[in-house]
């Protein structure tokens, strides 16, 4: 099973909202990521868990705030975001070492309005 | 300079072509190298993975890795419709923080029937 699920789907968000995007993986991955992706752009990096723990945050504003509950499991808490806010947020996960490949999942499309 | 460096194309094709996609890179400390294939507003799917220079077939499709001249190559025979999508290519170097992936721009690839 290559499988990363994330949840939810869609969302359509205020800037003054808190939101949670959701994200799970069962294939025993001990690092999980976040991407940020806008319209014909490359996914960008947000942040990066590793055995549980943060091991990268790629400057990200304090209004995006990862939490990581646990090896398969992944949360990005959302408040008072900004109308440029607005993309497809992606869930990976791989081994965390260099010889592994990254599986994604499906991606949130968050418009904040 | 961008650390990976792809043409976004766009690329019409017939169907049936060959199609090459191109990526080359800066950092002779990727060692790992992947390819993706992403449908317009879904996540990236993985479609190949190699981290040793020289040719990797699976099907129709055969990656082909240049360390000595920093460059990859995704091949994509018999070209189908419903292979037209954005290819991304991405990579991971040694002692590489939880296995940073760093992409390429993508290539819009189209297939005309």
């Amino acid at each position: 099973d290559t499988e990363v699920t994330q949840t939810p789907k869609h969302l359509v968000m205020g800037m003054t909202n808190k939101k949670s995007l959701k994200c799970e993986q069962h294939m025993g991955h001990r690092a999980m990521y976040w991407y940020k992706q806008k319209a014909k752009k490359p996914p960008e990096l947000m942040f990066v868990y590793s055995y549980e723990k943060l091991s990268i945050n790629e400057s990200v504003p304090t209004r995006f705030s990862p939490e990581c509950p646990n090896s398969s499991l992944l949360n990005l808490h959302l408040h008072a975001l900004q109308p440029e806010d607005s993309a497809l947020y992606l869930c990976a996960s791989s081994e965390p070492d260099s010889f592994t490949e990254a599986f994604f999942g499906q991606g949130t499309r968050l418009t904040v309005v | 300079q961008k650390e990976v460096e792809q043409d976004p194309g766009p690329l019409s094709v017939p169907e049936g072509a060959i199609v090459s996609l191109n990526c080359t890179y800066s950092n002779s400390a990727f060692q790992y190298f992947m390819w993706y294939r992403q449908y317009s507003r879904k996540g990236p799917e993985l479609l190949m993975y190699t981290y040793s220079s020289g040719n990797k077939e699976d099907g129709r499709f055969t990656a082909q890795v240049d360390k000595s001249s920093k460059y990859i190559s995704l091949f994509i025979r018999d070209s189908q419709p419903s292979d037209s999508a954005t290819y991304l290519c991405a990579m991971k170097g040694f002692y590489n923080q939880g296995g940073k992936l760093i992409f390429g721009q993508g290539t819009e690839l189209s297939v005309k029937p």
